[in-house]
């Protein structure tokens, strides 16, 4: 079955300094998601992403955060100044395009650790 | 009060048991999904409902969209069968969009 890969597996950083978690969606899929989930709390979404612009975002997805999909593959996550309350596992998303919102399929996920 | 409240939030069973797992929302929706979780922290889709009911090998999805209700159950479960069940509403209008339970933790023993 095809695969959304999410790099880093692991990501610790210092608070203040930018990330940038990195996802590859399944190649003919064409809405993009992110997602977090605090340890030990709900998954939370973040943002979704069509056409090349944000289609939605929830409350958490304020300006210290932005997406980009740079070259037709890639789909990343920036987290200008991290903080510590940012610290997560970070779920990237691809769905297909055809009969609407079906079948979501997740990356195994980005651990960020901001010290 | 939470949108999507699921029951129970943990759960044990012996291996070969008929399993239950109830979610409740309060808000309108447009579909409800079934996501397993691994012990790892990876998350597999295993369901999208917006009607009636969904089959997938031993695992059972239905939805009563009248009474803002969902139950995923497992038959004939299985030691690999262990992992956090989430339930997660999308809202009308919404693409992904979705709020999530809070997950129901399965444990199925040998």
């Amino acid at each position: 079955e095809p695969e959304v890969t999410q790099t880093p597996s692991h990501q610790v950083t210092q608070m203040g300094q930018e990330v940038i978690l990195r996802c590859v969606p399944i190649s003919n899929h064409l809405y993009f998601y992110w997602y977090r989930q605090i340890l030990g709390q709900k998954v939370e979404f973040l943002v979704s992403f069509y056409n090349n612009e944000i289609s939605e975002k929830s409350e958490i997805f304020d300006d210290q955060f932005s997406v980009e999909r740079p070259d037709g593959s890639n789909f990343t996550l920036k987290i200008r100044s991290t903080k510590l309350e940012d610290s997560a596992m970070y779920f990237c998303a691809s769905s297909a395009p055809w009969g609407g919102f079906e079948k979501l399929f997740f990356g195994s996920g980005t651990q960020l650790s901001v010290l | 009060k939470n949108e999507v409240e699921q029951s129970p939030q943990n759960l044990t069973a012996q291996e070969g048991e008929f399993i239950t797992i109830n979610c409740s929302y309060s808000v309108g929706i447009s579909a409800l999904h079934w996501l397993q979780q691994h012990p790892g922290g990876g998350i597999v889709s295993l369901f999208m409902l917006s009607s009636g009911k969904k089959k997938h090998g031993r695992l059972i999805a239905t939805i009563n969209i009248q009474e803002k209700h969902s139950s995923l159950h497992i038959t004939a479960s299985h030691p690999r069968d262990s992992a956090v069940y989430i339930c997660a509403v999308r809202k009308g209008g919404s693409q992904g969009n979705l709020i999530f339970g809070k997950g129901t933790k399965l444990s199925v023993k040998p």
